[in-house]
């Protein structure tokens, strides 16, 4: 099954509004990453993150990764309509060689 | 940022035949590529790694006699999806990664090959 979550799984928002997803991981991650993928298009780096407790901005997103390394959220601002996509997380589960996605969440910005 | 590419970015085939798809790292050099499938709204379901010069690392499910991978420079990866079932219609996505770094760096992901099988 799928060991990395995120909820929510879709998030309609007025634009102007604030959106949050959160991704959770039955292991401790080694490193925490975020995509985001457009309609049609493929996942974009976003930003990574490797310490317990980080937290780390980019304009309008807020990246954390959890205390403990098992979760992490995006936080987006005032969101805008060049916002909409799916944003995944993903991460190296414990010492595995390989990326393991989460689930993802699809934003929708409502005009 | 560096730049995958992915050829073709659509095929469509009939059942039976086997389809090849490219991937190429434009202007880094990719020591370890990774092949991805994804269904519609759905997340990115890693099938296989491939590092240059060897045997590509398959997951568990992915049957490596229909998924063929070849690695064999360090700018191009291929995979060859043998005697192709409509149930093999996907999009396919490939990324690759720098080694100088270590295996924690980012992934840069191709435009991706939406395969649909008749």
């Amino acid at each position: 099954g799928q060991q990395v979550m995120q909820i929510p799984q879709y998030q309609h928002v007025q634009e102007g509004e604030d959106f949050t997803t959160y991704c959770n991981s039955s292991t401790t991650l080694s490193n925490i990453q975020w995509y985001k993928q457009r309609p049609g298009g493929h996942p974009v780096f976003l930003i990574q993150l490797v310490k317990s407790g980080e937290v780390k901005k980019q304009k309008r997103l807020t990246f954390q990764f959890g205390e403990a390394k098992k979760n992490s959220s995006l936080h987006i601002t005032a969101t805008q309509t060049t916002d909409v996509g799916t944003y995944f997380c993903a991460g190296h589960l414990g010492s595995a060689r390989q990326l393991t996605f989460g689930s993802g969440t699809q934003l929708t910005v409502l005009p | 940022g560096a730049v995958v590419s992915q050829h073709p970015s659509r095929v469509i085939c009939k059942s039976g035949t086997s389809v090849k798809i490219e991937c190429r790292s434009l202007d880094f050099q990719a020591t370890t590529m990774f092949w991805y499938r994804q269904f519609p709204k759905k997340s990115l379901m890693l099938m296989a790694t491939s590092n240059e010069g060897s045997k590509a690392t398959y997951e568990q499910g992915v049957e490596k006699d229909k998924f063929l991978i070849n690695h064999a420079s360090l700018t191009l990866s291929t995979l060859t999806v043998t005697s192709a079932h409509p149930e093999d219609s996907s999009f396919y996505i490939c990324s690759a990664r720098g080694g100088a770094s270590g295996i924690y760096n980012e992934q840069f992901f191709g435009p991706g090959t939406r395969l649909t099988v008749l």
